[in-house]
């Protein structure tokens, strides 16, 4: 079955950064594009960026640009996001979804049909 | 960015209640919309996407509609697992967004 399984909690320091993974499992990893997103205590969704992984490219939000990098390694089917300058407002839970296109995809799109576990990220003094 | 609104923003109704939730479309999305429900401490789960696709594995209860820039999702008898807090989604464009959630709550 398919799983995205993601790395621990983490505290962090204002200033510092963090490195998330995300190992996949249950299905072909190059197949299908990962994103992450983000949400604060008791706030919404962030979408933060996308990564393909077979090749590496990504896009991140115009909220995170020259903050995120998003890796992926396919030896280990493992997706990666590290986003650096962590300040009080970056302290939530960051998840990794999979990407899945519903074909005709102009007529269905895309959607999250699975999603990691969470981890959560503490920036505090 | 295409800014997504639901509404209301929290509701409470009991057990067997039929619900209705709106999301609104900043501009015309066709029917690129999905809804997620997230239980507390959990991460989100699809119900529906382009609009009115069931999930595979999601019960028959939840059902969505519309097009453009209203969408509804509608929870014809709730069950004690519905208390929870729902969202909807666009992915007509890059960057996908979401609603700012509509928590649901045991009346």
């Amino acid at each position: 079955q398919v799983q995205l399984v993601q790395s621990g909690a983490e505290v962090k320091k204002p200033g510092a950064s963090v490195k998330i993974s995300c190992m996949a499992s249950g299905y072909t990893f190059t197949n299908y594009f990962l994103h992450w997103v983000r949400q604060a205590p008791g706030q919404g969704l962030e979408w933060m960026g996308i990564i393909n992984p077979s090749g590496g490219s990504t896009s991140y939000a115009q909220n995170f640009q020259g903050r995120v990098t998003m890796t992926s390694d396919t030896s280990t089917s493992t997706v990666y996001m590290e986003l650096s300058s962590l300040t009080s407002e970056d302290t939530a839970v960051y998840y990794c979804a999979r990407e899945i296109v519903v074909v005709p995809a102009a007529m269905f799109g895309d959607y999250f049909d699975y999603w990691g576990q969470g981890a959560l990220v503490t920036v505090s003094s | 960015d295409i800014q997504m609104t639901q509404s209301p923003s929290s509701l409470s109704a009991s057990v067997g209640d039929r619900v209705t939730i709106t999301c609104r479309a900043s501009q015309p999305i066709s029917r690129f919309l999905n809804w997620y429900r997230q239980k507390p401490g959990k991460a989100p789960e699809v119900l529906i996407y382009a609009a009115s696709s069931l999930q595979s594995g999601v019960p028959s209860r939840f059902s969505g509609s519309g097009s453009g820039t209203d969408f509804t999702l509608t929870i014809s008898s709730l069950q004690p697992e519905d208390f929870a807090t729902y969202y909807c989604q666009q992915s007509y464009t890059t960057p996908p967004t979401f609603g700012q959630g509509t928590r649901l709550d045991i009346k």
